[in-house]
């Protein structure tokens, strides 16, 4: 069936570099594309998102680049945070009004000070 | 605006038994999803509700169940508990057909013994 997958489960970096966060899907009818954050204890908290029409999108210290064609996705931020450290998840759905998400397997990002 | 609640926030359970999670979305969100998240299975969708109807169902034993009531609060049950159904059950909820952006809850961890 179809999966969303991450390349690396752990990436530390250094306080103030950015980060780069890599995820690959295999299904090619999915239409968008989402990062969520989920620190422990919470629920994942959305971060951005991209459409499949679109191949990069920037918000707050983030961004989000899609490459289709390799069905790739992902998620840079920049100048990192102690407060960035937290599992990041991709998600996929397939099409506008499906709320069913499949999500990734998760990368932990941990922040040294 | 008050985010998304779940309750209870705990809950140990023996095999056997069943259980019943509760979900109260965000104001003017119809729409509400719960997901089942385990260490080893990752975040996985167990059903949305819109409009008091099941719009979505992921691959889970009939076990699983869930209803949405007139106000948009929906709950999930949970029958004749399994080991295998300790985990951090998610509750997000969003405008269907208005934004793919879905809010989630705090989780309810269910520990099975």
């Amino acid at each position: 069936g179809e999966s969303v997958g991450l390349h690396l489960p752990t990436l530390s970096v250094q306080e103030g570099d950015n980060s780069i966060i890599n995820c690959a899907y295999s299904n090619s009818a999915s239409d968008y594309f989402i990062w969520y954050k989920q620190e422990s204890g919470k629920g994942p908290q959305f971060i951005i998102d991209i459409r499949s029409n679109m191949d990069k999108r920037q918000g707050q210290r983030v961004t989000v680049l899609l490459n289709k064609t390799v069905k790739h996705l992902s998620l840079q931020i920049a100048a990192t945070q102690p407060g960035d450290s937290a599992v990041y998840f991709c998600a996929e759905t397939g099409s506008f009004g499906n709320e069913k998400l499949t999500f990734g397997t998760g990368t932990r990002l941990t922040i040294i000070p | 605006k008050a985010g998304v609640t779940q309750t209870p926030r705990y809950l140990i359970k023996t095999r056997g038994q069943q259980v019943t999670l509760s979900c109260s979305p965000i104001s003017g969100h119809r729409s509400v999803s719960w997901y089942q998240q385990t260490p080893g299975q990752g975040l996985q969708f167990l059903f949305e509700y819109f409009s008091e109807t099941q719009r979505n169902k992921g691959n889970f034993p009939g076990r699983f169940s869930g209803r949405q009531f007139s106000n948009s609060r929906s709950e999930m049950n949970v029958s004749t508990l399994e080991l295998g159904d300790s985990a951090l059950y998610l509750c997000a909820s969003s405008l269907r057909g208005q934004s793919y952006e879905q809010y989630f809850g705090p989780g309810t961890r269910l520990t099975v013994t």
